[in-house]
């Protein structure tokens, strides 16, 4: 069965702090993503990548940054957390050419405060 | 640019109700994909159909049914003889061929289902 993991289900950290976000799935899949999710605003991308070490910029990346050193890992870096990015936090990975549009799979989501 | 509409920011009915969620889509592309997924409390996002726009057949799968009409760019879900456990946040999401951004989703709506 499809699995994605993401390291934690909530996290509370304060502003200027350093944050690591990780997720890792188990189904050998080439896509991964991050997503934040506000109310009434959906599902946004931040960042994916298509292949170890490749990266490409969502909707929002401003703040962001990402890191895929093993296929099967995918993390999200908040270089110098704000009180504006408190959200959830969403993962989820696909298999595929990054065009074939296969079903994303996601994680239980991170429910991240910034104070 | 691609964009997901869902009107219907929250519904409620009684259990036993059938109940139709709404999506509108607008993207440039003739070939495109569409989505819905199911968000429970327990927060993980649930693939639930994906449907290319080449078939325009409505599906059926136990009490759930889409309807897909390229004529006025919709695909609507419909949740038949309702229960308690369909009660989450249902996205509809899009995603075209020529896009490496992958899925946009709508707003969500919120389903409560009352026993």
């Amino acid at each position: 069965d499809v699995k994605v993991t993401q390291s934690s289900r909530y996290l509370v950290k304060r502003t200027g702090e350093k944050v690591f976000l990780e997720c890792v799935q188990d189904m050998d899949h080439e896509n991964m993503f991050w997503y934040r999710q506000d109310p009434g605003l959906g599902l946004r991308l931040i960042y994916f990548s298509y292949d170890v070490k490749m990266k490409e910029k969502g909707d929002i990346p401003e703040g962001y940054s990402v890191s895929r050193e093993k296929k099967e890992r995918f993390s999200l870096i908040l270089e110098s957390a704000s009180t504006n990015q408190t959200s959830m936090y969403l993962c989820a990975s696909s298999f595929g050419s990054v065009y074939s549009n296969q079903p994303q799979h996601f994680g239980d989501g991170t429910r991240l405060s910034i104070l | 640019a691609q964009k997901v509409t869902q009107a219907q920011t929250e519904i409620s009915v009684v259990e036993k109700e059938d109940v139709t969620l709404d999506c509108v889509y607008e993207t440039r592309d003739t070939t495109y994909y569409l989505f819905w997924y199911k968000q429970p409390p327990s927060g993980e996002l649930v693939f639930l159909i994906r449907r290319n726009s080449f078939d325009e057949q409505n599906e059926i799968s136990g009490r759930y049914s889409w309807n897909f009409q390229k004529s006025t760019s919709s695909f609507n879900f419909t949740i038949t003889a309702s229960q308690v456990v369909d009660s989450a946040v249902y996205f509809c999401a899009l995603s075209a061929r020529g896009s490496a951004r992958q899925l946009t989703f709508g707003s969500g709506t919120q389903l409560t289902v009352l026993p």
